[in-house]
Protein backbone atom coordinates (compact mmCIF):
# COMPACT_ATOMS: atom_id res chain seq x y z
CA UNK A 1 0.00 0.00 0.00
CA UNK A 2 0.92 3.45 -0.36
CA UNK A 3 2.15 5.24 2.34
CA UNK A 4 1.69 9.09 3.34
CA UNK A 5 3.16 10.77 5.66
CA UNK A 6 1.99 13.93 7.62
CA UNK A 7 3.75 15.65 10.25
CA UNK A 8 1.52 15.17 13.24
CA UNK A 9 0.50 18.65 14.55
CA UNK A 10 1.39 22.36 14.09
CA UNK A 11 0.88 25.44 15.85
CA UNK A 12 0.63 28.55 14.17
CA UNK A 13 -1.20 32.46 14.79
CA UNK A 14 -4.02 33.99 13.34
CA UNK A 15 -3.25 35.72 10.06
CA UNK A 16 0.19 33.75 9.51
CA UNK A 17 0.67 31.31 6.75
CA UNK A 18 0.89 28.07 7.15
CA UNK A 19 2.26 24.93 5.01
CA UNK A 20 1.38 21.20 5.68
CA UNK A 21 2.91 18.91 4.08
CA UNK A 22 2.28 15.21 2.67
CA UNK A 23 4.49 12.64 1.33
CA UNK A 24 4.21 9.55 -0.22
CA UNK A 25 6.27 5.94 -0.55
CA UNK A 26 5.37 6.11 -4.22
CA UNK A 27 4.48 8.31 -6.86
CA UNK A 28 0.58 9.31 -6.94
CA UNK A 29 0.52 11.66 -10.13
CA UNK A 30 -1.38 14.13 -9.44
CA UNK A 31 -4.21 12.18 -7.77
CA UNK A 32 -3.72 13.73 -4.00
CA UNK A 33 -6.67 15.25 -2.25
CA UNK A 34 -7.41 17.38 0.91
CA UNK A 35 -9.78 16.86 3.66
CA UNK A 36 -10.36 18.93 6.79
CA UNK A 37 -11.70 17.25 9.98
CA UNK A 38 -13.05 19.86 12.28
CA UNK A 39 -13.22 18.53 15.70
CA UNK A 40 -16.73 16.12 16.36
CA UNK A 41 -17.49 16.47 12.55
CA UNK A 42 -16.72 14.16 9.30
CA UNK A 43 -14.24 15.19 7.22
CA UNK A 44 -15.22 17.99 4.39
CA UNK A 45 -13.14 17.90 1.34
CA UNK A 46 -10.95 21.07 0.26
CA UNK A 47 -8.73 20.09 -2.41
CA UNK A 48 -8.53 17.47 -5.41
CA UNK A 49 -6.48 16.47 -7.78
CA UNK A 50 -3.32 18.00 -5.67
CA UNK A 51 -3.93 21.71 -6.45
CA UNK A 52 -8.42 22.09 -7.13
CA UNK A 53 -10.21 23.97 -4.95
CA UNK A 54 -13.28 22.36 -3.66
CA UNK A 55 -16.76 24.14 -4.53
CA UNK A 56 -17.21 26.77 -1.41
CA UNK A 57 -13.96 26.65 -0.31
CA UNK A 58 -12.72 29.89 0.62
CA UNK A 59 -9.56 31.07 -1.64
CA UNK A 60 -6.97 31.22 0.98
CA UNK A 61 -6.57 27.34 1.27
CA UNK A 62 -4.59 26.08 -1.70
CA UNK A 63 -2.35 22.78 -2.61
CA UNK A 64 0.32 21.72 -4.70
CA UNK A 65 2.51 19.11 -5.73
CA UNK A 66 2.93 16.07 -7.91
CA UNK A 67 4.74 12.89 -7.96
CA UNK A 68 5.69 11.85 -3.92
CA UNK A 69 5.59 15.42 -2.73
CA UNK A 70 2.34 17.74 -2.12
CA UNK A 71 1.37 20.47 0.28
CA UNK A 72 -1.40 22.33 1.31
CA UNK A 73 -1.50 26.08 2.32
CA UNK A 74 -3.29 28.40 4.18
CA UNK A 75 -3.15 31.80 3.83
CA UNK A 76 -3.84 33.50 6.11
CA UNK A 77 -4.90 31.37 9.05
CA UNK A 78 -8.25 31.84 10.82
CA UNK A 79 -9.33 30.70 14.28
CA UNK A 80 -11.91 28.46 12.59
CA UNK A 81 -9.22 26.87 10.58
CA UNK A 82 -8.35 24.36 13.99
CA UNK A 83 -8.98 21.18 12.49
CA UNK A 84 -6.89 17.82 11.48
CA UNK A 85 -6.02 17.87 7.89
CA UNK A 86 -5.65 14.32 6.05
CA UNK A 87 -4.12 13.73 2.77
CA UNK A 88 -5.34 10.95 0.37
CA UNK A 89 -4.28 9.08 -2.58
CA UNK A 90 -5.94 7.81 -5.52
CA UNK A 91 -3.35 6.69 -8.34
CA UNK A 92 -2.44 3.82 -6.39
CA UNK A 93 -4.81 0.81 -5.31
CA UNK A 94 -6.11 0.26 -2.42
CA UNK A 95 -6.61 4.34 -1.55
CA UNK A 96 -4.93 5.69 1.68
CA UNK A 97 -4.49 7.97 3.94
CA UNK A 98 -2.10 10.01 5.65
CA UNK A 99 -2.21 10.02 9.70
CA UNK A 100 -3.29 13.61 9.57
CA UNK A 101 -1.86 17.25 10.92
CA UNK A 102 -3.74 18.84 13.51
CA UNK A 103 -3.42 22.25 13.22
CA UNK A 104 -3.83 24.60 16.34
CA UNK A 105 -4.13 28.45 16.90
CA UNK A 106 -2.28 29.93 19.41
CA UNK B 1 -28.87 19.52 -0.38
CA UNK B 2 -26.58 16.13 -0.51
CA UNK B 3 -27.12 13.89 2.80
CA UNK B 4 -25.57 11.14 3.67
CA UNK B 5 -27.34 9.39 7.04
CA UNK B 6 -25.48 6.38 8.16
CA UNK B 7 -27.41 3.90 10.76
CA UNK B 8 -27.01 0.53 12.33
CA UNK B 9 -23.81 0.73 14.62
CA UNK B 10 -23.82 0.11 18.19
CA UNK B 11 -22.06 -2.57 20.78
CA UNK B 12 -21.30 -5.92 18.68
CA UNK B 13 -19.14 -8.71 20.12
CA UNK B 14 -16.09 -10.73 18.90
CA UNK B 15 -17.28 -13.12 16.15
CA UNK B 16 -20.71 -11.81 15.27
CA UNK B 17 -22.08 -9.95 12.47
CA UNK B 18 -23.40 -6.15 11.73
CA UNK B 19 -25.40 -4.59 9.00
CA UNK B 20 -24.70 -0.90 8.74
CA UNK B 21 -26.76 1.33 6.16
CA UNK B 22 -26.71 4.59 4.62
CA UNK B 23 -29.34 6.85 2.74
CA UNK B 24 -28.87 8.78 0.55
CA UNK B 25 -30.68 12.16 -0.86
CA UNK B 26 -30.31 15.58 -2.51
CA UNK B 27 -28.55 13.66 -5.58
CA UNK B 28 -29.29 11.08 -7.93
CA UNK B 29 -28.16 8.09 -6.06
CA UNK B 30 -28.09 5.82 -9.34
CA UNK B 31 -25.20 7.91 -10.78
CA UNK B 32 -22.45 7.67 -8.55
CA UNK B 33 -20.19 5.33 -7.05
CA UNK B 34 -20.26 5.12 -3.47
CA UNK B 35 -17.66 4.16 -0.67
CA UNK B 36 -17.50 3.43 2.80
CA UNK B 37 -14.38 4.66 4.92
CA UNK B 38 -13.45 4.04 8.56
CA UNK B 39 -11.61 5.57 10.90
CA UNK B 40 -10.30 4.11 14.50
CA UNK B 41 -10.18 5.64 17.83
CA UNK B 42 -6.98 6.78 17.27
CA UNK B 43 -7.92 8.84 13.88
CA UNK B 44 -6.31 6.83 11.29
CA UNK B 45 -8.39 6.72 8.33
CA UNK B 46 -8.72 3.61 6.19
CA UNK B 47 -10.64 2.86 3.10
CA UNK B 48 -13.14 0.15 3.96
CA UNK B 49 -14.28 -0.46 -0.15
CA UNK B 50 -16.92 1.27 -3.17
CA UNK B 51 -19.43 -0.47 -5.41
CA UNK B 52 -20.25 0.82 -8.59
CA UNK B 53 -23.71 3.20 -9.76
CA UNK B 54 -25.23 0.30 -10.77
CA UNK B 55 -24.33 -2.23 -8.43
CA UNK B 56 -22.19 -4.58 -10.50
CA UNK B 57 -19.19 -4.04 -9.42
CA UNK B 58 -17.58 -3.76 -6.11
CA UNK B 59 -13.97 -3.02 -4.67
CA UNK B 60 -12.20 -3.81 -1.32
CA UNK B 61 -9.06 -3.15 0.67
CA UNK B 62 -7.53 -6.16 0.31
CA UNK B 63 -6.85 -6.83 4.04
CA UNK B 64 -11.20 -6.47 4.53
CA UNK B 65 -12.02 -8.10 1.80
CA UNK B 66 -12.83 -11.28 2.95
CA UNK B 67 -15.27 -10.12 6.10
CA UNK B 68 -17.01 -6.88 4.72
CA UNK B 69 -19.44 -6.92 1.57
CA UNK B 70 -20.84 -3.27 0.19
CA UNK B 71 -24.06 -3.43 -1.82
CA UNK B 72 -26.25 -1.17 -2.65
CA UNK B 73 -30.71 -0.41 -3.10
CA UNK B 74 -31.16 2.10 -5.69
CA UNK B 75 -34.59 1.82 -5.43
CA UNK B 76 -34.06 2.63 -2.02
CA UNK B 77 -31.06 5.03 -2.24
CA UNK B 78 -29.91 3.26 0.29
CA UNK B 79 -26.03 1.50 0.68
CA UNK B 80 -25.12 -1.20 3.17
CA UNK B 81 -22.08 -2.36 4.61
CA UNK B 82 -22.10 -6.10 5.78
CA UNK B 83 -19.67 -6.80 8.43
CA UNK B 84 -18.96 -10.17 9.21
CA UNK B 85 -16.53 -11.89 12.04
CA UNK B 86 -16.11 -8.74 13.59
CA UNK B 87 -12.76 -8.08 15.72
CA UNK B 88 -11.78 -5.55 18.64
CA UNK B 89 -9.85 -3.78 15.97
CA UNK B 90 -13.08 -2.99 13.96
CA UNK B 91 -13.91 -0.76 16.20
CA UNK B 92 -14.46 2.66 14.65
CA UNK B 93 -16.87 4.88 13.06
CA UNK B 94 -17.77 4.00 9.92
CA UNK B 95 -18.27 6.68 7.25
CA UNK B 96 -20.60 6.52 4.16
CA UNK B 97 -19.20 8.89 1.43
CA UNK B 98 -20.18 9.54 -2.03
CA UNK B 99 -17.04 9.34 -4.42
CA UNK B 100 -16.32 12.37 -7.04
CA UNK B 101 -17.52 12.20 -10.58
CA UNK B 102 -14.36 12.03 -11.88
CA UNK B 103 -12.01 11.28 -9.36
CA UNK B 104 -11.60 8.57 -6.80
CA UNK B 105 -12.15 10.68 -4.17
CA UNK B 106 -14.87 11.47 -1.28
CA UNK B 107 -16.83 14.66 -1.93
CA UNK B 108 -19.81 14.32 0.51
CA UNK B 109 -19.49 12.05 3.75
CA UNK B 110 -22.47 11.24 6.28
CA UNK B 111 -21.87 12.22 9.78
CA UNK B 112 -20.83 8.89 10.42
CA UNK B 113 -22.03 5.59 12.83
CA UNK B 114 -19.74 3.76 15.70
CA UNK B 115 -19.06 0.38 16.06
CA UNK B 116 -17.77 -0.65 19.20
CA UNK B 117 -17.01 -4.41 19.05
CA UNK B 118 -16.42 -6.27 22.68
CA UNK B 119 -17.37 -8.71 24.91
Amino acid sequence: DTVLTQSPALAVSPGERVTISCRASESVSTLMHWYQQKPGQQPTLLIYLASNLESGVPARFSGSGSGTDFTLTIDPVEADDTATYYCQQSWNDPRTFGGGTKLELK
Amino acid sequence: EVQLVESGGGLVQPGASLKLSCVASGFTFSDYWMSWVRQTPGKTMEWIGDIKYDGSYTNYAPSLKNRFTISRDNAKSTLYLQMSNVRSEDTATYYCTREGATEALFDYWGQGVMVTVSS
